[in-house]
């Protein structure tokens, strides 16, 4: 069965510096998102990515994040100057469907800011 | 913005009894999503209701979506072992940012041998 991946499994990086948290959607996906999910907490939405550009983001996209699709594969987000509350899970998703639907997640990146 | 809040936060039940969770939106939805999560594993779905009072059910699983389309339930009936995790709603809106999913804080079940 199709899956979405994500590399790496953790990240541990110093405040300040830049990330990039790597994702590969299922491959005939349109729709890629980023969530977030703090230790215990629930999920968080972070921006939605169709046709090349966000079609939706969060207050906790700021300036800071950024999301790329460098190819035909990778889905990318960005995290420019990281900051210790940046620590958490992020997930990477992908979506078929053209309307509401199913979204399939990916394993996670764990990232932990010191 | 729309707001999903989610109760009980957390359920410990013997093996065998049945476990509610409910879910309750801010704003009318267009839909709502449920999602169980292992413990360290990510979001797997479970179910998507479109319809106001739609009624969905997988085996000992029975969802709900209430008339208004603002309420949901995911009752489980003679829970087991394997049921343990935690469940999030997740509501999505028709328009604009209210598309975006927004998780209710879920419910980490525990099933008790």
């Amino acid at each position: 069965e199709p899956e979405v991946t994500q590399t790496p499994s953790h990240q541990v990086t110093q405040m300040g510096q830049e990330v990039i948290l790597r994702c590969v959607p299922i491959s005939n996906h349109l729709y890629f998102y980023w969530y977030r999910q703090i230790l215990g907490q629930k999920v968080e939405f972070l921006v939605s990515f169709y046709n090349n550009e966000i079609s939706e983001k969060s207050e906790i996209f700021d300036d800071q994040f950024s999301v790329e699709r460098p190819d035909g594969s990778n889905f990318t987000l960005k995290i420019r100057s990281t900051k210790l509350e940046d620590s958490a899970m992020y997930f990477c998703a992908s979506r078929g469907d053209p309307g509401y639907g199913e979204q399939y997640f990916g394993p996670g990146t764990r990232l932990t800011v010191t | 913005g729309q707001q999903v809040m989610q109760i009980p936060q957390y359920q410990h039940v013997q093996e065998g009894e049945d476990f509610t969770t409910y879910c309750n939106s801010s704003t009318t939805l267009s839909n709502i999503q449920w999602y169980k999560q292992r413990p360290g594993g990510h979001p797997v779905f479970l179910i998507q209701l479109v319809k106001s009072g739609e009624v969905k059910k997988q085996k000992r699983l029975t969802f709900q979506f209430g008339e208004a389309k603002k309420n949901s339930s995911l009752h489980i009936t003679a829970t087991q072992t394997t049921d343990v995790g935690t469940y999030f709603c997740a509501g999505q809106g028709s328009s604009g940012s209210a598309r975006q999913l927004t998780f209710g804080s879920g419910t980490q079940l525990t099933v008790l041998p």
